[in-house]
């Protein structure tokens, strides 16, 4: 049992440039989410999914896209990369059900520097 | 909206004696849930305590325990005999029973002396 997994651990990126961020669980989860977190900021929600086939804007989308590819997979997807991207890229999956929000459980981060 | 503010940036307590991080949040929503998360340097976050609030009882885990007073909407995290493997950013976090969606405090990093 993996948990939550993510790749890859570290990129670096030319400005302009595109990738896409990998998440994967295996726990059954049904909700799946992306933050960033930069210095004192504390972690903010980028987009989520409640379930498969779904996606919703968090707090700070812009310049991101995501997918939700089925239960297990997430992708979050920089188009074209600015500098004010750089920052650690959170998955995140809880369970859902009954009364919410339960746990959610982290993935170990991807630290991204755009240059 | 719901913001969840953590007054104190840094803390620091000797190994063994007991600290308090302070947390305050706002929220309309009568139904949520609050929860502490820990950030060692490892970057992996972990779930330390989680509070229902409809629960009046404090929730315990361990040398974990909060002072949840929902009328001040006040969730402080207390940590009795600290250790060395304490020493993290720790994250206060507010979630409405609605969605699942939670909001983040700033943290605040805690360093424990030998």
């Amino acid at each position: 049992n993996a948990g939550v997994t993510q790749t890859p651990k570290f990129q670096v990126l030319k400005t302009g440039q595109s990738m896409t961020l990998q998440c994967a669980q295996d726990m059954n989860h049904n909700s799946m989410y992306w933050y960033r977190q930069d210095p004192g900021m504390g972690l903010r929600l980028i987009y989520y999914s409640a379930s498969e086939g779904t996606t919703d804007k968090g707090e700070v989308p812009n310049g991101y896209n995501v997918s939700r590819l089925n239960k297990r997979e997430f992708s979050l997807r920089l188009e074209s990369a600015a500098p004010s991207q750089t920052s650690v890229y959170f998955c995140a999956s809880s369970e859902d059900g009954g009364r919410g929000p339960y746990e959610q459980y982290f993935g170990p981060g991807t630290r991204l520097t755009v240059t | 909206a719901q913001t969840v503010t953590q007054s104190q940036p840094e803390m620091s307590v000797q190994e063994a004696e007991t600290v308090t991080l302070s947390c305050t949040y706002d929220t309309s929503e009568s139904d949520y849930y609050l929860f502490w998360y820990k950030q060692p340097p490892s970057r992996q976050m972990i779930l330390v305590i989680r509070q229902e609030a409809y629960k009046q009882q404090n929730a315990t885990e361990n040398r974990f325990s909060v002072n949840f007073q929902k009328a001040a909407k006040s969730f402080s995290l207390k940590i009795s005999d600290s250790q060395l493997g304490d020493a993290a950013m720790y994250f206060c976090a507010l979630g409405r029973g609605s969605n699942y969606k939670l909001t983040f405090g700033k943290g605040t990093l805690l360093t424990v002396n030998p």
